[in-house]
């Protein structure tokens, strides 16, 4: 099955610096990348995707970059803000006989001090 | 309103007894899942269903059981065979088929086991 790995497992940056957290995956057949943003006690909320098709994507502060043949993307968070602290998660998504699958990272913890 | 309910928020059970988490969309998804979070680690698969009346195992589905005779409710029960039951659990949907889209997440359900 689908194996994905999230790096670093806690970031700390200053306000106003840039953040980057990477993620590889071990099925090439993988073909959707969905980041979603925890705060505590709270739901994941997807805040940025990327299909196989495309390497870049960028909405605002916040972009995906896919590399398909080094199996890797990453998140990354320009001008961060105290309230993006919480904790980061990326996935990736299978489809077999059974439907859609997504495996997650294990989660960056993203602080961001004012 | 629409989106993804779970029931109740806080759950508290003594060893040895079975519970059942209660999850209800009106987003008209066709799948539908379980995800298990434990403290600072991922989400991790435990059921899925692509379809009413039909439903798939995921990573860590010993100990559980899930129905889907409604399009809407996708309950799980935590049986007294799994093993380490305490743990925040998250439902989630998604409009399903054979392209990947976004999970929709409910506000999870605590259960503490004792």
């Amino acid at each position: 099955g689908e194996n994905v790995e999230q790096h670093p497992s806690t970031l700390s940056v200053q306000e106003g610096d840039s953040a980057v957290i990477k993620c590889t995956y071990s099925d090439s057949a993988s073909n959707y990348f969905p980041w979603y943003k925890q705060e505590l006690g709270k739901r994941p909320q997807l805040i940025i995707d990327i299909r196989s098709n495309v390497g870049e994507k960028k909405d605002q502060r916040i972009a995906v970059t896919l590399n398909k043949t080094a199996k890797h993307f990453s998140l990354h968070i320009t001008e961060t803000q105290p309230e993006d602290s919480a904790v980061y998660f990326c996935a990736a998504s299978t489809f077999d006989n059974a439907g859609n699958m997504l495996t997650f990272g294990g989660g960056t913890r993203l602080m961001v001090k004012p | 309103d629409g989106g993804i309910t779970q029931s109740p928020k806080y759950l508290f059970r003594k060893e040895g007894q079975n519970v059942t988490l209660s999850c209800e969309q009106n987003l008209n998804h066709d799948a539908m899942y379980w995800y298990r979070q434990d403290p600072g680690q991922g989400l991790r698969l435990i059921y899925y269903s692509q379809i009413v009346n039909d439903f798939q195992k995921g990573d860590i589905a010993e100990g559980y059981s899930v129905s889907r005779e409604k399009k809407e409710s996708f309950p799980l029960t935590v049986t007294s065979a799994q093993k380490n039951p305490t743990a925040f659990y998250l439902c989630a949907s998604s409009i399903g088929g054979t392209v990947s889209y976004e999970q929709y997440f409910g506000p999870g359900t605590r259960l503490t086991v004792t």
